[in-house]
């Protein structure tokens, strides 16, 4: 199975620029997707296909990276943007990463 | 609009059979295929199974052995059936509009294994 590796948590304050990585244990291209989750709610699709913003998604999310090294880039951030970021991929099979926990001062 | 309901029981005995229905609406399930995703509490999603548009089924080799995915185009249906459920089994599961990432989610279904 491709690992996904993410660091647990960060904390920034409103209207900093925040990067949230998400390393792969092998190359999944660009195979991978960022979601947002909140508290007692399901997941929320953010980017696709490792750079393309879903459709509803703020600009201020944006996402980069190929082959194994990947980032989320919310710039800037905003009090509500306070969740978890989980990593997937879809290049071999189907994983997600364990999630970054976003905290906003 | 796009929507998925996920429904079953939220309470299963060890070594029972767990059974779950998503119930899709504004989208046909000959067109897109759907996905069963499972999140234990404070921890990451775990993606279980695809039942793919044109009828075929994918399944996490790590759960193979124990699920089945079905559906019942008729009434825009998806079935999940995993048997022998232990404790860690218990957490909340979604069903999610597939196209390889998850872009609808239904709200899930919170099922605990303990007797």
């Amino acid at each position: 199975d491709t690992v996904l590796t993410q660091s647990p948590a960060l904390a920034v304050s409103p209207g900093e620029r925040v990067t949230i990585s998400c390393r792969a244990s092998e190359s999944v291209s660009t195979g991978m997707h960022w979601y947002q989750q909140k508290p007692g709610q399901q997941p929320k699709l953010l980017i696709y296909g490792a750079s393309n913003l879903e459709s509803g998604v703020p600009a201020r999310f944006s996402g980069s990276g190929s082959g194994t090294d990947f980032t989320l880039t919310i710039d800037p951030v905003e009090a509500d943007d306070t969740a978890t970021y989980f990593c997937q991929q879809s290049w071999n099979d189907l994983t997600f990463g364990s999630g970054t926990k976003l905290e906003i001062k | 609009q796009v929507q998925l309901k996920e429904s079953g029981p939220g309470l299963v005995q060890p070594s029972e059979t767990l059974s779950l229905t998503c119930t899709v609406s504004g989208f046909s399930l000959t067109s897109y295929s759907v996905s069963w995703v499972r999140q234990p509490s404070g921890k990451g999603p775990e993606w279980m199974g695809r039942m793919w548009y044109d009828g075929d089924t994918a399944y996490n080799s790590a759960l193979k052995s124990r699920l089945s995915i079905s559906r019942d185009t008729s009434k825009n249906q998806v079935f999940l059936k995993m048997n022998s459920l232990q404790t860690d089994d218990t957490g909340t599961y979604y069903c999610t509009r597939d196209l390889t990432c998850f872009d609808y989610w239904g709200q899930g279904v919170m099922v605990t294994v303990s007797s």
